[in-house]
Order: structure tokens, then sequence, then C-alpha cells
């Protein structure tokens, strides 16, 4: 089975700071690799998404990732945030064959707070 | 497009009772897969279900099943409740994973907690 470790539960940043957050994850098999975001109250919503090819990925709301296969990590990166960015953020995976295939592993999340 | 949608939004129920989540999974969709997510922590996989089969299972006791009917929608049971069962119980649709890659699309969840 997969896990994922996110490094810090909380990251607190003051807005138009740059942020990143930390995600390792114990597979270097094949893997599809995710980050979700979550508001209160709310259910999961995808930011970006590993599946192949570029190592840098981009998201919605000026997000990024890059995927580092040899130290099994995938970080967010923010160049500078937004109030509205305060919420829970998910790193996930999932194994790109077999018979987990589609299943998801998260983290524990990390709560990015933003202050003025 | 209506997305994921789930019911109810909240539950409050007491230890032992049983109690029955719905999901309807975004149009196109034929898979559908229940998270819980517990207070701090982050979504756990229960099952997987498409053509109306269980077709994986995470870590989680019989006390736990589900339903999946021709339209697609989807039924989460809990026997027997437990206080450990409060959590937020997430429901996701996609297309089936045949080895492509396939968005899972999450509902905002039912919200139940065990007094």
């Amino acid at each position: 089975a997969q896990s994922v470790t996110q490094l810090d539960s909380q990251v607190p940043v003051f807005e138009e700071a740059p942020v990143e957050l930390r995600c390792n994850y114990s597979s270097s098999v094949s893997v599809y690799l995710f980050w979700y975001v979550q508001y209160p109250n709310q259910g999961l919503q995808l930011l970006l998404k590993y599946l192949s090819g570029s190592t840098l990925v981009k998201g919605i709301n000026g997000f990024e990732a890059e995927f580092n296969k040899s130290q099994t990590s995938f970080h967010l990166r923010k160049p500078s945030v937004h109030i509205s960015d305060t919420a829970e953020y998910f790193c996930a995976v999932s194994d790109g064959r077999g018979s987990t295939l589609g299943r998801l592993y998260f983290g524990r999340g990390t709560q990015l707070t933003v202050w003025p | 497009d209506a997305g994921v949608t789930q019911s109810p939004t909240h539950l409050i129920k007491t230890r032992g009772q049983q109690v029955t989540l719905r999901c309807s999974p975004k149009s196109g969709h034929d898979t559908v897969s229940w998270y819980q997510q517990a207070l701090g922590q982050g979504p756990q996989f229960i099952f997987q279900y498409y053509e109306e089969e269980e077709r994986q299972r995470g870590n989680f006791p019989d006390r736990f099943s589900g339903h999946q009917f021709p339209n697609y929608s989807s039924e989460l049971n809990v026997n027997a409740l437990l206080l450990g069962d409060s959590a937020l119980y997430l429901c996701a649709s996609s297309l089936r994973f045949t080895g492509i890659f396939h968005e899972q699309y999450f509902g905002p969840g039912t919200r139940l907690t065990v007094t």
C-alpha cells in the first residue's frame, strides 16, 4: 500500500509571500500524484495532477508542483499567496496500475493560513 | 451539469444504530468510491463500486457495506455505529479505471456525528 507524508501540519504565511507545502510518498513505482484543496465544510477540489511527462505541473489558482522521482517528493508551491488561499491542502497518490488502480491514498493534510 | 451530490448533508445518530448515506455521481460517470475523513485527518478509502459490484475495499470492517444501483448512484451503509465512526463521508465519481487515468470528482460530503 502507498503512504503519503505531509511534512507540515500547519503553515502560516503573510499575504503576497511565497509558500511551499511539502509532500513525500512511499513508492517509486508508477504512480499518479495529486494535490487537493478543501475549504471549510466543503469537499475536495483538485488543484493539480501529475500523470507523466514534464515534472513541473501547473494547476489552478496559480499553484504549481514539482515531481521528483529520486526523492519521491511532490511539493506544492505558489509564488504569492492571497487571503483566499487559506484552506486545508491534501497530497494524494494513486497506483498507476494493478489491483488498487484508482484508489487514492491521502496525507494528513496541511492547514495553510494566510495573514493580512 | 450537477456534479457529484450527496445526501443528507448532516446526520446525528446514536451508538448502535444504522445509517445510510447516498451519492449521485457526476453525469456520465459509472464508478463510485467512498472515503471516510475523520476530524484532522486525510480521507481514507472505504470501497469502490462499478457495474453494481464492490471492486476494491480498504481496511474497514464488515459493518461498512455499500450498494450501487443501475443508474450508477450508490449507498454507503454503516451498522452498529461506534463513536469512532463520526466523520465526514466523501463520495467520488469517475469513469471506470482501465489503466487510463480518469479524474475523480468529489461531492461535498455527509457529516455523520455519532453520540
